[in-house]
């Protein structure tokens, strides 16, 4: 079966870190992707891994380790409009079309 | 300038009727994709096009048909539209299948069936 596992609700003050966790098991593996999506706005792409590894962009990192089935998306000099859901992505493998597979994503709220 | 729309943004309908949504994208992409998001948030995959071919069509009730006229195009028919139907759907594209492929999203339609 396919499982994608990210916490529901996280809360972070302004100029923190934070991280969030995201697990999965799926039947293939073809890469991870991170989405932004703000309140009643598109899902905004953040990040992709396939290797294991950090992959570092500005103030958002995201880091994978296939062996675990773990990823972690890492926010750092939090600012008041990253307050926003953040999806967990798993690209299944070729012959099923591109398809992604979403977590149900992970209500970040960034507090003063 | 923008990449993927869709229309409308909000559409309010009866139960029973019929309606389309609209998607189109000026990116060149050979990938376009609908999505179905609850009201848990859960996105999911209903339909993907490749090159006007459909190559993913998920357990989705035979109510809901695309239509891709043309690779920058992918339109989205409901028949009999159901209160269980009331949800935000969003159009996608990519370049391709590639495994790098990023897929970018539309602006989202939400619909709520009365």
């Amino acid at each position: 079966g396919q499982n994608i596992d990210q916490p529901t609700e996280m809360t972070a003050t302004e100029g923190a870190i934070v991280q969030i966790n995201c697990t999965y098991q799926t039947s293939g593996f073809n890469g991870l992707f991170w989405y932004q999506q703000h309140a009643g706005e598109a899902p905004t792409f953040l990040s992709y891994n396939v290797l294991d590894g950090l992959e570092e962009k500005g103030r958002f990192s995201s880091f994978l380790s296939r062996s675990k089935g773990y990823s972690y998306l890492l926010l750092k000099e939090l600012q008041m409009k990253d307050s926003a859901s953040y999806l967990c992505a798993v690209r299944a493998l070729g012959n099923q079309g591109g398809k992604l597979i979403f977590g149900q994503g992970t209500e970040l709220s960034v507090k003063p | 300038d923008t990449a993927v729309s869709q229309t409308p943004k909000y559409l309010v309908t009866q139960m029973g009727n019929d309606k389309s949504i609209k998607c189109e994208q000026n990116l060149g992409h050979d990938t376009m994709y609908w999505y179905k998001q609850d009201s848990k948030k859960f996105l999911k995959i209903m339909f993907s096009y490749n090159n006007k071919e459909l190559i993913i069509n998920e357990t989705v009730p035979n109510r809901f048909s695309p239509k891709s006229p043309d690779k920058a195009h992918l339109n989205l028919h409901i028949n009999s539209l159901e209160l269980g139907d009331s949800a935000v759907y969003f159009c996608a594209s990519s370049p391709g299948l590639a495994r790098t492929d990023t897929q970018y999203f539309g602006p989202g339609t939400r619909l709520t069936v009365l």
